[in-house]
């Protein structure tokens, strides 16, 4: 257990249906990072927040896709009229500044039918 | 950030030493060396990291070629839960930089009894 937390760890949706996912991240961290991992590839970066400030998107991103970190705490990632190309693990990671290490936390896992 | 190869499955006896090595010819001088590990269906764990230096933990070495164009990670007796991918990452540190992570395909890593 790294301290990173993440709920659910598994969701089945259909077609078209929003979800939602968080990330409770180790307390004394600022930073706040998502990436998604499709079967067989390294996880792939998606977002990241510096306390609540969101500081960089990937194109992979998309406007479907929305991500916040109120209050610098924990955040969540939401999918709005899901796809199939969207089923994957979404993984959260958190750091210190001076700590550049990233924690990751267990992943939720994605299904959509 | 640089690119990095790893050969793609190695296999292991269980009790022996596993040495993964990864190549990063177009290091740059204030990149670091990551090493993750991802055991199947958890989140990455982080493991070691260095600069120039040889460095040690209570989980593995990293042995870093002088030129820093590879590095070696090295698990000294593996057991069979050591079974995992291993992904080796340079990039640079520092709180100016958002410090994503970007991985490769990796190496599997599979101890056999």
């Amino acid at each position: 257990d790294t301290g990173v937390s993440q709920n659910p760890r598994h969701k089945i949706t259909k077609r078209g249906q929003n979800v939602t996912f968080r990330c409770d991240p180790i307390s004394e961290h600022n930073r706040l990072y998502w990436y998604r991992q499709t079967l067989g590839q390294g996880p792939e970066f998606l977002t990241y927040f510096q306390n609540e400030a969101q500081l960089e998107k990937s194109r992979l991103l998309s406007d479907r896709f929305s991500a916040e970190r109120p209050k610098g705490s924990f955040s969540t990632l939401e999918i709005q009229r899901t796809e199939q190309g969207d089923s994957a693990m979404y993984l959260c990671a958190s750091s210190g500044d001076g700590l550049a290490t990233q924690y990751f936390g267990p992943g939720t896992r994605l299904l959509v039918l | 950030d640089a690119k990095t190869t790893q050969p793609t499955s190695m296999d292991c006896a269980e009790g022996r030493a596993a040495n993964l090595p990864c190549n990063h010819s177009t290091i740059s001088g204030n990149e670091y060396v990551y090493w993750y590990r991802q055991i199947h269906s958890q989140g990455p764990q982080y493991i070691i990291h260095g600069l120039k230096n040889n460095e040690t933990n209570e989980m593995a070495s990293l042995i870093i070629t002088e030129d820093r164009k590879s590095s070696t990670l090295i698990l000294p007796h593996a057991t069979l839960r050591d079974t995992a991918v291993y992904y080796c990452i340079v990039r640079v540190d520092g709180s100016s930089n958002t410090g994503k992570l970007i991985f490769g395909q990796g190496t599997t890593l599979q101890v056999k009894p």
